[in-house]
């Protein structure tokens, strides 16, 4: 079961902005949208956009994410030195009935 | 507060069998559906299964069908995994979440190592 694909790093500036990219088919990120989350090894993974690009109560509006085809995208503005972390997204697929991750981005905050 | 606590991780040899368990509290257990979550050490994340809020729809990834058993209990507000015929390639931290419109609630994870 093949995932969606992510790049595996990206390196910004403090105070940059990065945009990191998940792609998958018309079966998952096409169909229903992907959520994103953020992970900071040893500690549990934290939701940072629902299916439907909306942000949970109490995350920045620094994240923001959105979707074009089979292509979602998390935008981080105003990098800090706490977002260089793990980021993943994940698609329900239709057709496999099944969760999908991508995997991963490591974010790297220079 | 909302929050998963997961158990029952443990070193458990090739084809043996451990049951996690996950309790759920500050929230309407029975009106979500729920799900595990693995990560393998220095791997990605990795779904493993969902149940349906009644626990009569149960889905799971290719590499555990026929070996893993998810469950729960409404009543207990309590989720679980049975994992028989354990392979080396089972050993992770697994996660408890909570599905709302992707994974919104996280456990902080039980971990399972499978050795000989």
């Amino acid at each position: 079961q093949a995932g969606l694909t992510q790049p595996p790093s990206v390196s910004k500036g403090l105070r940059q902005t990065a945009t990191l990219t998940c792609t998958g088919n018309s079966h998952n990120v096409a169909d229903q949208g992907a959520c994103w989350l953020q992970h900071h090894r040893g500690h549990p993974p934290k939701l940072l956009s629902f299916l439907n690009d909306s942000r949970p109560s109490g995350i920045s509006e620094r994240f923001s994410a959105s979707r074009s085809g089979i292509t979602s995208s998390l935008t981080i503005t105003g990098l800090q030195p706490e977002d260089e972390a793990d980021y993943y997204c994940s698609a329900w697929d239709s057709s496999l009935s099944i969760w999908m991750f991508g995997g991963g981005t490591k974010l790297t905050v220079l | 507060e909302v929050q998963l606590v997961a158990s029952g991780g443990d070193l458990v040899q090739p084809g043996g069998s451990l049951r996690l368990s996950c309790a759920a509290s500050g929230f309407t257990f029975s009106a979500y559906w729920m799900g595990w979550v693995r990560q393998a050490p220095g791997k990605g994340l990795e779904w493993v299964a969902n149940i349906k809020q009644d626990g009569g729809e149960k889905n799971y990834v290719d590499s555990v069908k026929g070996r893993f058993t998810i469950s729960r209990d409404n009543a207990k507000n309590s989720l679980y995994m049975q994992m028989d015929s354990l392979r080396v390639e089972d050993t992770a931290v697994y996660y408890c979440i909570r599905h709302q419109k992707g994974m919104d609630v996280w456990g902080q994870g039980t971990t399972v190592t499978v050795s000989s």
